[in-house]
């Protein structure tokens, strides 16, 4: 089964500066999918950024990009110019890319990192 | 509307009793998705279902929860006989059939077992 890990249970930034959230998983699988998902106190799940694994290129969303290493099955999301609005609990995830074979199609996450931001 | 709808968001009921979850996915959406998510932890799976059928309930943690899609679309997740250690946050997430597409979660209903 698969399992993914963050280490950093909390973390803090300055207003306008850079930070990197640590992601790892475990897999045999070749082919799947990692999500950096954000929960803010209203609960919702807000997805940040997707990477598949075929990809080469890591996955960039404005102020919000990964570096992805899949030998060392690292999967970090680096955020840039930190704002007051990106406080919130961060969770990785990962998803198979086997279709529709049972269970294939859940999200395996992590523990979350809690961030907060400085003003 | 446009997103994953979930109802109540807040349920409290007594230990013992049975309660009914409510999500209504994004339309047109085939895959829908329930987790459990306790305080503090991510969520955890518990069962997938496209349309009407339930494909995976693996994650369901005893036969006293059940859930249902029965016209694929909206689903009810039903736990019986509650106990304690059901106190969690239940999301709901749906997506389309397209391979690869991310799951959209909706707000979560907050369920505490006194």
């Amino acid at each position: 089964a698969q399992t993914v890990t963050q280490s950093q249970p909390e973390m803090s930034v300055q207003e306008a500066e850079t930070v990197t959230l640590s992601c790892t998983y475990d897999t045999s699988e070749s082919d799947y999918y990692l999500f950096w998902y954000k929960q803010p106190p209203s609960r919702q799940m807000i997805l940040v950024i997707r990477q598949e694994a075929y990809k080469q290129q890591n996955a960039t969303e404005n102020r919000f990009s990964v570096n992805f290493q899949k030998a060392a099955k690292s999967f970090s999301l680096k955020i840039s110019d930190s704002q007051l609005g990106d406080a919130a609990m961060y969770f990785c995830a990962y998803r198979s890319e086997r279709g529709l074979i049972q269970g294939a199609q859940k999200l395996v996450f992590g523990q979350g990192t809690r961030l907060t931001i400085n003003p | 509307g446009a997103g994953v709808s979930q109802s109540p968001r807040y349920k409290v009921a007594k230990r013992g009793q049975d309660v009914a979850l409510r999500c209504d996915p994004i339309s047109g959406h085939v895959s829908l998705f329930w987790y459990q998510q306790a305080l503090g932890q991510g969520p955890e799976f518990l069962t997938y279902f496209q349309n009407e059928a339930q494909l995976d309930k693996s994650g369901l943690p005893s036969d006293r929860f059940f859930a249902e899609r029965p016209e694929g679309s909206v689903s009810t997740l039903k736990i019986q006989r509650t106990q304690q250690e059901d106190s969690a946050v239940y999301l709901c997430a749906s997506s389309s059939k397209n391979e690869g597409q991310p799951q959209h979660f909706g707000d979560g209903t907050r369920l505490s077992i006194l």
